[in-house]
């Protein structure tokens, strides 16, 4: 079946750190490849996205590449700042993206301390 | 843009009674509105899609009759909680989308309910 695992959290930083949140995925045929992020009180917003093998999303200085030989699409920042805190949802759609079929991760909380 | 919203964000109510979350795309036509529930410490579980003007699809294991769901308009979508109990307490999470092909979903701030 289609799942996705993410490294569990919370996840504590200071401020101008490198953050890696690992994100791996099990699915059938090629899927698509999402990172969403929700801040504090707020909706999911789509952060950076990947539809095939070895794209790079990136976005506010977040990158994520989708590596097919390690099913994985890690998201990775080099300088994270206090307002980057929020919870970080890695997903996927199956076989390219059919609407209403994104398969989400459980979420890594992030907390950045100036 | 591209904004939506959910009313109550939060409901408290008994166990037996329903309750009815309502789920608005302020700036845009939604043509299909997503229901999701998410567990503590779980991913967020899709449990039924819908478009205007037709009858929702729900996920295996969902209840139709117990979540009822109506996109009567472009922008409102509303999902009810029927004889609510205390195993339904959940935070639901509603997302809109405009096309009828895969166009990126946007989400609600979702609606914590607890029935007591």
């Amino acid at each position: 079946g289609n799942s996705v695992t993410q490294m569990e959290g919370p996840v504590t930083l200071s401020e101008e750190a490198f953050l890696t949140i690992n994100c791996t995925y099990t699915a059938t045929g090629y899927p698509s490849l999402f990172w969403y992020v929700q801040y504090p009180g707020e909706g999911l917003q789509l952060l950076l996205k990947a539809t095939k093998a070895d794209d790079k999303g990136s976005n506010k200085g977040f990158e994520a590449t989708y590596r097919k030989e390690t099913t994985s699409f890690h998201l990775e920042k080099g300088s994270v700042q206090v307002s980057d805190s929020a919870v970080y949802f890695c997903a996927l759609t199956p076989n390219g993206g059919s609407q209403g079929n994104l398969i989400f991760g459980k979420g890594t909380k992030l907390s950045v301390k100036p | 843009g591209a904004v939506v919203s959910q009313h109550p964000s939060r409901v408290i109510c008994k166990s037996g009674t329903s309750v009815k979350i309502e789920c608005r795309s302020l700036d845009f036509q939604a043509t299909t509105m997503f229901w999701y529930r998410q567990f503590p410490k779980k991913s967020l579980m899709l449990m039924a899609t819908s478009n205007e003007g037709s009858k929702a699809t729900y996920e295996q294991g969902v209840e139709k009759d117990k979540f009822l769901i109506n996109h009567a308009s472009l922008t409102l979508s509303t999902l009810t909680v029927t004889s609510a109990h205390p195993e339904d307490s959940s935070f639901y999470i509603c997302s809109a989308s405009r096309g009828l092909s895969y166009n990126e979903q946007f989400f609600g701030p979702g609606t914590r309910l607890t029935v007591l």
